[in-house]
């Protein structure tokens, strides 16, 4: 029953791959987001999105894409795999767009690119 | 722009009280929180505290708002070798935004 649910926990892949990461939220959250975490621990928001609609996009490659099939869900999926993206992507929910609150955190998917 | 910063490393013995500091530039900023990061985990949300407040309590957990020199500290008495863990202060800004900005994190390590 966890709250935010992130798969894979951990991603290998080659360059030039392109690659999903799933997540799921059973709160019952309005809004989603993406997170990217580097080798330094700083976090930087990347994507957000509020009941299935983009309401933040950072100035992110457009070889990531977000999609958001329902509220519960938002998957990002990367093409085109480079080196810099290896990083630890978290996805986050809160229980409106104003995050007041503050986020729920998944655990985080450790991708690695070689 | 938003830029939210903390000292890398903090060493404590067990027992005596941890404090963590952050400083913002945002002086709208309208929510200030505190996230613990375990090794291998996500981030859990310990705290938060609305600007207008200058402190809030919640069991070992203390945090301290200074507005007028935009600093926040987040401090934890009778510090336990489970609270070993990197720290993040957050703020929203105001405008009515929803994006979190994140500190760097602090390595709270705890030593017997």
């Amino acid at each position: 029953d966890t709250a935010v649910s992130q798969t894979p926990k951990y991603l290998v892949t080659q360059m030039g791959n392109d690659k999903s990461i799933k997540c799921e939220q059973n709160l019952g959250h309005d809004t989603m987001y993406w997170y990217k975490q580097d080798s330094k621990k700083f976090l930087k928001i990347m994507f957000s999105y509020n009941n299935k609609e983009l309401i933040i996009n950072e100035t992110v490659p457009n070889r990531f894409s977000p999609k958001s099939p329902d509220k519960a869900h938002l998957n990002l999926h990367i093409n085109s795999l480079e080196l810099g993206d290896s990083a630890v992507y978290f996805c986050a929910s809160s229980q409106d767009p104003t995050g007041r609150t503050g986020y729920t955190f998944g655990s985080g998917t450790r991708l690695t690119v070689v | 722009g938003e830029d939210v910063e903390q000292s890398l490393f903090l060493s404590v013995r067990e027992g005596d009280s941890s404090v963590i500091n952050c400083t913002y530039t945002d002086s709208s900023s309208t929510y200030l929180y505190w996230y613990k990061q375990e090794p291998g985990a996500g981030l859990q949300l310990l705290t938060y505290i609305f600007s207008n407040m200058d402190m809030k309590q919640d069991q070992r957990l203390t945090v301290l708002l200074n507005k007028k020199d935009k600093h926040l500290s987040l401090r934890i008495a009778d510090t336990q070798t489970g609270d070993s863990a990197i720290y993040f202060c957050a703020e929203r800004p105001g405008g009515g935004g929803n994006k979190l900005t994140f500190g760097t994190g602090t390595q709270l390590k705890v030593e017997l």
